[in-house]
């Protein structure tokens, strides 16, 4: 099983600024690495897939990158509704595997 | 717009089973594999169980191996799963999500809670 690695756990920022979060996995997933956004109540959002495309819709202040082993989700200017927890997931092989999210929270 | 909507939640003591069900719309659902992620209270995501779309491959997480049956009917374009002798540990609120690599289409969710 491939272990998905998150840092920070709890990232604190002040709106308008860079929010970089981090993810590691435990053995190449190449680029098969999707990011999630979860506020409270919510289901998970897609944001990011192939470590690097955003999905539909999402504001080009979200941006992923990396490949192999360690991946990076940038936040350019973080907006009130940005915060909530991130989550990274691999595809590359089965199970499918998570991170154990980082919280964004305000500073 | 994709819809998905699960049901079949609920209390159910210890050794218990449960079927929970996600009923799928706009979209080919007999096109697409569909997959279980489940979230325990204050915790991450858990990939539970993925099934092709014409149900003859499936994948389960280790963790409900031979506890669990994930199907579907694509008559109905329902996905289904099965839970059985459920845990404390199982208690989570249970996501449907479209295809199998990453997940861009989330149901709301549907609590199960193992308790005496």
């Amino acid at each position: 099983e491939i272990v998905m690695t998150q840092s920070p756990a709890t990232l604190s920022v002040s709106p308008g600024e860079r929010a970089t979060l981090s993810c590691r996995a435990s053995q190449s997933v190449i680029s098969n690495l999707a990011w999630y956004q979860q506020k409270p109540g919510q289901a998970p959002r897609l944001l990011i897939y192939g470590a690097s495309t955003r999905a539909t819709g999402i504001p080009a202040r979200f941006s992923g990158s990396g490949s192999g082993t360690e991946f990076t989700l940038t936040i350019s200017s973080l907006q009130s509704e940005d915060f909530a927890v991130y989550y990274c997931q691999q595809y590359n092989n089965w199970p499918r595997t998570f991170g154990q999210g980082t919280k964004v929270e305000i500073k | 717009e994709v819809q998905l909507v699960e049901s079949g939640g609920g209390l159910v003591q210890p050794g218990g089973s449960l079927r929970l069900s996600c009923a799928a719309s706009e979209f080919t659902f007999s096109n697409s594999a569909m997959t279980w992620v489940r979230q325990a209270p204050g915790k991450g995501l858990e990939w539970v169980s993925t099934i092709g779309g014409s149900g003859a491959n499936t994948y389960y997480a280790d963790s409900v191996k031979g506890r669990v049956t994930i199907s579907r009917d694509n008559s109905k374009n329902t996905l289904y799963l099965q839970i059985n002798s459920l845990r404390a540990e199982d208690t989570a609120v249970y996501y449907c999500a479209k295809d199998w690599a990453y997940f861009g289409y989330w149901g709301q969710g549907t609590l199960v809670t193992v308790s005496p």
